[in-house]
């Protein structure tokens, strides 16, 4: 079975744009989650969807926006970039439905963003 | 709000030796837990989860974990390191409660001795 693919790997965005990234998660899960990491905060919660319905979300500016398609895919977008929003943002996958199953999640491999 | 609690930022061991990664977490009831492992320029990749029954739960590439609910800690271990172990080791907590998020401790980098 597929891992969870992210695109792309890795961006270089200039302060003031935006930005999209994209994962898709292991056939059967239906939700998806965003983390975003870096070496001083680690890593935090970003959002989460199921079933294209946000069920959580974390403690981000609204410049930090996502949303799920139909088929589980999932993008989160970034507005307005600023120099504090470099990171390595990780999306993970999980059944979603089931108590302890939801939270068992499958991380990809990360989109590493520069903004400068 | 839960917090995670990895109080050794890097631990260098032999390899061959033993390890114990520590991992202290607040939460009021049993929580779900988790243990991560992430290689440089990657994601992270579970090794092992507990959510009820025997407390000693066995993960992947011969790791083991132990909750012990008298200590709020779910410590994870290795009898014997190998040099591919050296990477960045992440202890997570889901609470159940429909938050649906992990909440992760800052994480330990190990470092193996050839």
């Amino acid at each position: 079975k597929a891992g969870v693919t992210q695109t792309p790997r890795y961006l270089i965005k200039t302060r003031g744009q935006q930005v999209t990234l994209s994962c898709s998660p292991i056939s059967g899960h239906r939700s998806v989650s965003w983390y975003q990491q870096t070496p001083g905060q680690g890593l935090q919660f970003l959002f989460e969807y199921f079933s294209e319905t946000q069920r959580n979300k974390g403690n981000f500016p609204g410049r930090f926006s996502g949303r799920q398609f139909s088929n589980s895919r999932s993008e989160m977008n970034v507005s307005t970039l600023e120099l504090g929003d470099s990171a390595l943002y990780l999306c993970a996958s999980s059944l979603g439905w089931v108590q302890g199953a939801a939270y068992e999640q499958y991380f990809g491999p990360g989109t590493r963003l520069t903004v400068t | 709000a839960q917090s995670v609690t990895q109080p050794d930022i890097h631990i260098t061991v032999s390899e061959g030796a033993s390890l114990e990664l520590r991992c202290n977490y607040s939460y009021g009831a049993t929580p779900y837990l988790f243990w991560y492992v992430q290689s440089p320029g990657q994601g992270l990749q579970l090794l092992l989860k507990y959510f009820s029954g025997d407390t000693l739960v066995q993960g992947i590439k011969g790791f083991e974990a132990e909750f012990k609910r008298s200590q709020s800690s779910f410590n994870l271990r290795k009898p014997s390191v190998h040099w591919s172990d050296a990477a960045e080791y992440f202890c997570a907590v889901g609470s159940g409660a429909g938050s649906y998020q992990l909440t992760f401790g800052k994480g330990t980098k190990l470092s193996v001795i050839p």
